[in-house]
């Protein structure tokens, strides 16, 4: 069972709009710490998305947006393309240990 | 760029220890304000911490894996390594390593080594 929740799995049509929540507590995001995104392709290592909640690695389109709120997080994508579809992962700090991650999401483009 | 490779033995027997390195290149391990990082995968599964290094030689470990997990540096190699003892088929996964920043965020990540516990 993971520190931060994430829905399982997300879905959507080709030019939609999705968003992926991160849910923490106030030992982890509600304590102010930041939050960063991951895409992982199937068979690939993960790639930084987001850093620092809202901020956009160079080369990382800006349909990709981070934001964080209370004790969560959300990554929003839009104009949703086929290529987006892989495992998405939140990541933030916690007392113990220091760096803790989401259970994944698994978005489908349908 | 910066780039991180892991390699070890693909294969471990339960009850032994696993060991793997991550060679470093584009860029020099003692600098900037980093820590280097392990990370593993099982098959199916999401991402799980299991220790950092900074260059001075400090370490943080995941305490569900603290007991059997050692984590070091060498500078002159550009290399920090893992090791993990007393091995059981819940360690396999795929190992990678990662370079943290001060944002607290993971910029790169070697490809990921597959290691399986199996007599």
């Amino acid at each position: 069972q993971s520190v931060l929740t994430q829905p399982p799995s997300v879905s959507g049509a080709p030019g939609q709009r999705v968003t992926i929540s991160c849910t923490g507590s106030s030992s982890n995001i509600g304590a102010g710490y930041d939050v960063h995104w991951y895409q992982q392709l199937p068979g690939t290592a993960p790639k930084l998305l987001i850093y620092g909640n809202s901020n956009r690695p160079s080369g990382v389109p800006d349909r990709f947006s981070g934001s964080k709120s209370g004790t969560s997080a959300s990554l929003a994508i839009t104009g949703l393309q086929a290529e987006d579809e892989a495992d998405y992962y939140c990541q933030s700090y916690d007392s113990s240990p220091p760096v803790v991650f989401g259970g994944g999401t698994k978005l489908t483009v349908l | 760029q910066v780039q991180l490779q892991e390699s070890g033995p693909g294969l471990v027997k339960p009850s032994q220890t696993l060991s793997l390195t991550c060679t470093v290149s584009g860029g020099s391990i003692s600098s900037g304000s980093y820590y280097w990082s392990w990370i593993r995968q099982p098959a199916g599964k999401g991402l799980e911490w299991i220790g950092r290094i900074y260059t001075s030689g400090s370490t943080n470990y995941n305490p569900s894996l603290k007991s059997r997990v050692t984590i070091s540096v060498d500078t002159s190699k550009n290399q920090f390594s893992l090791k993990l003892s007393s091995v059981t088929a819940a360690d396999t996964a795929v190992y990678y390593c990662a370079r943290g920043s001060s944002y607290g965020d993971y910029g790169y990540w070697g490809q990921g080594t597959l290691v399986t516990v199996s007599s």
